[in-house]
């Protein structure tokens, strides 16, 4: 199994631009992450999905979309990049169950700079 | 009330001795606490992890101690190697959906 995976692994973007992170597990794990992460602030949680068709927001949503049309495929948009977003993008996936320790496994991991 | 406070920011310990990082948090709703740790330009992968119903957990020479009461928990690594230097997060999650609240993180350096 590859996990966890995440194209591209680098991107440089112009203020305004948009672009499509993309993420796959091939675990067939229900419930799906994206994190961003930044210098000295921890992992925050953008959005995340508990299956196919269903997405919520998490703590750090404005400036992004996400669509789960799939169990594997988890993609994140960002429709106008800002500097704000310059940030290194992690996806996770989980399987949910009952009275479990319940992991959540983390792709590589996307490098995003928005000039 | 959503926030897990994490210190210290970074820690420099010698070959051999004991690591300990804390976490603090302020929602008892919380009931799943992982540890994860990052290596430069990975991802972070889960190191070990505790419910609230225990007040210990060790596995190997990674130990979490946890004080419901004081709502706090640690990581101890015991006998730390140059190969334990990375990045260490705690977390906190709750509900079905176990949403990860994230500490801010504490870099270890192991000295040989």
């Amino acid at each position: 199994n590859a996990g966890v995976t995440q194209t591209p692994k680098f991107r440089i973007l112009k203020i305004g631009q948009s672009m499509t992170l993309q993420c796959t597990q091939d675990m067939n794990h229900n419930y799906m992450y994206w994190y961003r992460q930044d210098p000295g602030m921890g992992l925050k949680l953008i959005y995340y999905s508990v299956g196919a068709g269903i997405t919520d927001k998490g703590e750090v949503p404005n400036g992004y979309n996400v669509s789960r049309s799939t169990t594997e495929d988890f993609p994140l948009r960002l429709e106008l990049a800002a500097p704000s977003q310059t940030s290194v993008y992690f996806c996770a996936s989980s399987s949910r169950t009952s009275g479990s320790t319940d992991t959540q496994y983390f792709g590589p991991g996307t490098r995003l700079t928005v000039l | 009330q959503q926030q897990v406070k994490q210190s210290p920011q970074s820690l420099i310990v010698q070959k051999g001795g004991i690591s300990i990082i804390n976490c603090a948090y302020e929602n008892t709703a919380f009931d799943y606490f992982p540890w994860y740790q990052q290596f430069p330009g990975k991802g972070p992968a889960l190191l070990i992890a505790i419910r609230p119903d225990v007040s210990e957990k060790k596995e190997g020479r990674f130990t979490i101690s946890f004080n419901k009461s004081a709502k706090q928990f640690s990581l101890h690594i015991m006998d730390s190697q140059p190969g334990d230097s990375a990045t260490y997060f705690c977390a906190a999650g709750r509900g079905a959906t176990n949403k990860l609240i994230f500490g801010t993180g504490t870099l270890l350096a192991v000295q040989p």
